[in-house]
C-alpha cells in the first residue's frame, strides 16, 4: 500500500516569497491534516479535511497560510508572503475517518527553509 | 489549556540499558495518549494509543502505561535500531491530537 506523498522535500525562499507545498494521501482516506514541525517541538495542527470540508483550521495562521483540497483527494498548503518563523517543517497526515487517529499516517514532510 | 511535557529531552543508552521516557500530561477530558516514534527525515510513525488509567500496551521491546497524570514507555533491553526521537500526543474533548516536544533516544552499540 503506497503511503502519503509530499512534495517538494525541501524547499528555501526568500523571505516574503511564496511557496506551496502538495500532498497525496492514501488511497481511500477521507480525513487528511497538515501539520507544523518547528525544529525541536513536536507537530501542530494546522488544518483537518473530511473529504474536501475544513473540519478545523483553528490555529491556521489565516493572514498568509491557505490550503485547499479540491475534490477531497490531494491537498496544497501555501504561504504567501513567508516569514523566517515559518521556516520548519510541513507534514501531511492522512486516516481513513475523523475518529481514526490510530490510523493516522503521516507522509515524510516538507522542510522550509525561509532565509 | 492542554499541557504535554515529556522528559527527559535526550536519552543515550547501552545497547541492552533498559529505561523509561515520560509524558506528563494535563487535559479536560482524555480522549486517548498516543505515542509515536519519529526517525530523522520521516514523519511520525504510529506505536500506541492508551485510553484509560491502568491501561498498557506492549510492542516488540516497547511497553506504555498510563496514570492519571502521566505515560511511561518502558524500553526493555534497546537495540542501536531504537534510536529515534518519541513522541508523546494526547487528545481531549473535541481537540486533535496535541503533541509534546519528544525524547530524543540514542541506543550505542
Amino acid at each position: 500500500e503506497a503511503g502519503v506523498a509530499q512534495s517538494p522535500r525541501y524547499k528555501i525562499i526568500e523571505k516574503r516569497q511564496s511557496v506551496a507545498f502538495w500532498c497525496n494521501p492514501i488511497s481511500g482516506h477521507a480525513t487528511l491534516y497538515w501539520y507544523q514541525q518547528i525544529l525541536g517541538q513536536g507537530p501542530k495542527l494546522l488544518i483537518q479535511f473530511q473529504n474536501n470540508g475544513v473540519v478545523d483550521d483553528s490555529q491556521l495562521p489565516k493572514d498568509r497560510f491557505s490550503a485547499e483540497r479540491l475534490k477531497g483527494v490531494d491537498s496544497t498548503l501555501k504561504i504567501q508572503p513567508a516569514k523566517l518563523e515559518d521556516s520548519a517543517v510541513y507534514l501531511c497526515a492522512s486516516s481513513p475517518g475523523l475518529d481514526s487517529y490510530n490510523e493516522q499516517f503521516f507522509g515524510p514532510g516538507t522542510r522550509l527553509t525561509v532565509l | 489549556e492542554d499541557q504535554v511535557t515529556q522528559s527527559p529531552e535526550a536519552l543515550r543508552l547501552q545497547e541492552g540499558e533498559s529505561s523509561s521516557l515520560n509524558c506528563s500530561y494535563t487535559v479536560s477530558g482524555l480522549r486517548g495518549l498516543f505515542w509515536y516514534r519519529q526517525d530523522p527525515g520521516k514523519g511520525p510513525e504510529f506505536l500506541f494509543t492508551l485510553y484509560s488509567a491502568g491501561e498498557e500496551k506492549e510492542k516488540e521491546r516497547l511497553k506504555a502505561t498510563l496514570t492519571k497524570k502521566e505515560s511511561f514507555l518502558h524500553i526493555t533491553a534497546p537495540k542501536p535500531e531504537d534510536s529515534a526521537t518519541y513522541l508523546c500526543a494526547v487528545r481531549s474533548g473535541a481537540n486533535n491530537l496535541f503533541f509534546g516536544t519528544g525524547t530524543r533516544l540514542t541506543v550505542i552499540p
